[in-house]
């Protein structure tokens, strides 16, 4: 059965700190990952990878994938308030498997 | 737990024609999202309840998409006329909390010709 685990479920952090996300799965047919920032709106498009080993990154935030181990993690380093959100997982092998996501608070 | 369902699996439908998603919550959750992933737009929300009641809906693209949950156990996602445009992979996805461990369906794959 395919699934995509996340951890932890949930974090609370003060700014400043560096926090690591992350991901394991287990799916057939594997294509890509996917990373989400979900806020109150609508969910933000962090990073798609699809090769290991290549760390994709935006400003404080990065993300690296290892398809040997089968995870993921995301970083952010220098964590702001408003960092604070749900950080989704996404696996998509032809159809798309959704972590349980980490929540993310960061306090002043 | 079956986890949350949603059906049908998949949904081909010609342009104009009612279609109704369904779904059904993991039991004791209070809260439900309506997602819809396309290409063009990646991953959007477009409605959650809590505790039956449509928190926001500003995610819902038009006047056509309608959603209701009439009990805790159920929620529907209507479009109506359906257009090419609507082809996506819609999702449902609930939690007990606001924010914290969602549980998503598997989808229903929408193709509109």
């Amino acid at each position: 059965e395919d699934k995509v685990v996340q951890s932890p479920l949930s974090l609370v952090v003060h700014e400043g700190d560096t926090v690591t996300l992350n991901c394991s799965y287990e799916v057939t047919n594997f294509r890509s990952l996917l990373w989400y920032k979900q806020e109150k709106k609508a969910p933000t498009f962090l990073f798609m990878l699809t090769s290991s080993g290549i760390e994709k990154k935006s400003g404080r935030l990065s993300s690296i994938l290892d398809k040997k181990e089968l995870f993921s993690i995301l970083n952010i380093t220098a964590t702001q308030t408003g960092d604070s959100a749900v950080y989704l997982c996404a696996v998509d092998n032809n159809d798309m498997r959704f972590g349980a996501g980490t929540r993310l608070t960061v306090k002043p | 737990d079956a986890g949350v369902i949603q059906s049908p699996r998949h949904e081909v439908t010609e342009m104009g024609q009612e279609v109704t998603l369904r779904c059904k919550p993991i039991s004791g959750h209070d809260y439900l999202f309506w997602y819809r992933q396309t290409m063009m737009r990646g991953l959007e929300l477009l409605i959650y309840f809590n505790n039956n009641v449509p928190i926001d809906d500003s995610g819902m693209p038009e006047d056509r998409f309608s959603a209701k949950m009439p009990n805790a156990s159920f929620s529907t996602l209507k479009i109506q006329p359906s257009e090419p445009r609507d082809s996506a992979v819609y999702f449902c996805a609930s939690s007990l909390v606001g924010g914290y461990g969602y549980t998503f369906g598997s989808g229903t794959r929408l193709t509109v010709v």
